[in-house]
């Protein structure tokens, strides 16, 4: 119930394309959801965020996509760049008390 | 502006040792504290939370304990060190209830 899943664990995404991670919870109580990039030695930094009364929140080249029926919800990177290339976590937070997914390491090829 | 500071930033520590690593965040009062657990390749694992001063939450049962002496200052601790507690700690807080976490950078313990 606290779980939350995530896929792929690596991804590689030619420079420019849309690279895509996806994630699903089971908990209906989350109700914030943060994605956090990590790169290698450093601590998670926050990405962008969303609330599940919201479909949709767009920063730049990052999307976040949510599907409260299906209990889903996903980052797309537009425009994937060498710099992008690190781990990013999905996340589900309940009474201040953050749950991570398992991570998604993505690498993008010139 | 609010910063978090994490101590030290490596460490390698025999098989039996004593463990002290520290968190401190400067620019707010009462924040929510957090240590993480990361191994090499993998997730993040809340080991202990914080919500005031001498207030603590284990999530994980293990060798390690957390203590809160002051309000800005999160301590991880350990009477004897295990091979297993190898990982990449990090400390984090919460400035607002839906503005997520800041991490500090880290400590990497190796146990050997």
């Amino acid at each position: 119930q606290q779980q939350v899943k995530q896929s792929p664990q690596s991804l590689i995404v030619q420079k420019g394309g849309i690279s895509i991670i996806n994630c699903a919870y089971e908990n209906t109580a989350f109700d914030y959801f943060p994605w956090y990039q990590q790169f290698p030695g450093k601590g998670p930094a926050l990405l962008i965020a969303i609330r599940p009364d919201v479909s949709e929140k767009k920063e730049g080249r990052f999307t976040i996509s949510f599907n409260k029926s299906a209990k889903q919800f996903s980052l797309h990177i537009m425009d994937s760049q060498p710099g992008d290339s690190a781990t990013y976590f999905c996340a589900a937070s309940l009474l201040s008390k953050i749950i991570f997914g398992s991570g998604t390491r993505l690498s993008i090829r010139p | 502006s609010q910063t978090i500071h994490q101590w030290p930033a490596t460490l390698v520590q025999p098989v039996g040792s004593p463990l002290s690593l520290e968190c401190t965040v400067e620019g707010t009062s009462n924040p929510n504290l957090y240590w993480y657990r990361q191994a090499a390749g993998r997730g993040l694992q809340l080991l202990f939370y914080s919500v005031g001063i001498g207030q603590i939450s284990s999530e994980v049962p293990q060798n390690l304990s957390a203590s809160r002496p002051q309000d800005r200052q999160f301590i991880l601790s350990s009477k004897k060190l295990l091979l297993s507690d190898s990982g990449f700690y990090l400390c984090a807080w919460e400035r607002d209830r839906f503005y997520g976490y800041t991490f500090g950078s880290g400590t990497r313990l190796t146990v050997v």
